[in-house]
């Protein structure tokens, strides 16, 4: 079964650091891109980062670029979500999410369960 | 930056066609997708391409695209299909548009 699941969302306070994980399963996961979105409470999605399957080319949006790093590890399956200088906005569900199913697409075909950060003092 | 504009909220009687839409400028010149998302799950992928249906989504949820506006239509609204529905395209990074809430009445 073709699967993601996110970890390491937690309370943090302003200004600290948490790394998000997502691991894959049920597909060969170096052959594609995977993203980083958040959902803020009641609010809608918003795209966080793209990591390259093979390249490892990475892009950000303006919201966190400089602040967050996205990485993975293709031998263990799994991707990364480094976040610094936590700010109250960056509060949201983290999705890991892909196009494993149809990935000619540029849809996010695969999404994990997500995983909360509160950032707050 | 590119902007996706949806109506906050939609009402379909039961039984009934739900019409969404989603604002965008020349927004028929990119590929759509739409997406589900039911309270507190994940969002699930609808429409992608504009028109194309994954495996899985009912024949009732379908999708065009042309001009400024992207339109994802549900026939025979079930209480089922109750949920917000994004828009996304890509343009420099992935946009979405702000969701549609959908109440089947």
């Amino acid at each position: 079964e073709v699967q993601l699941l996110e970890s390491g969302g937690g309370l943090i306070q302003p200004g600290g650091s948490l790394r998000l994980s997502c691991a894959a399963s049920g597909f060969t996961f170096n052959d594609y891109a995977m993203n980083w979105l958040r959902q803020a409470p009641g609010k809608g999605l918003e795209w966080v980062s793209t990591i390259s399957g093979s390249t490892f080319a990475t892009y950000y949006a303006d919201s966190v670029k400089g602040r967050f790093t996205v990485s993975r590890d293709n031998s263990r399956d799994t991707l990364y979500l480094q976040m610094n200088t936590l700010r109250v906005e960056d509060t949201a569900v983290y999705y890991c999410a892909t196009n494993a199913t149809y990935p000619a697409s540029g849809a996010f075909d695969l999404w994990g369960q997500g995983t909360m950060v509160i950032v707050s003092s | 930056s590119y902007e996706l504009t949806q109506p906050l909220s939609v009402s379909v009687a039961l039984g009934h066609t739900a019409t969404m839409t989603c604002g965008g400028n020349n927004i028929g010149s990119k590929n759509v997708h739409w997406y589900q998302q039911k309270s507190g799950q994940a969002p699930v992928l609808v429409i992608y391409r504009d028109t194309l249906r994954p495996s899985g989504i009912p024949e009732r949820f379908s999708g065009s695209n042309s001009g400024n506006t992207a339109t994802l239509t549900i026939t025979r609204a079930q209480a089922g299909d109750e949920a917000d529905y994004y828009c996304q395209v890509w343009d420099n990074g992935e946009v979405f548009g702000g969701g549609t809430k959908l109440t089947v009445l």
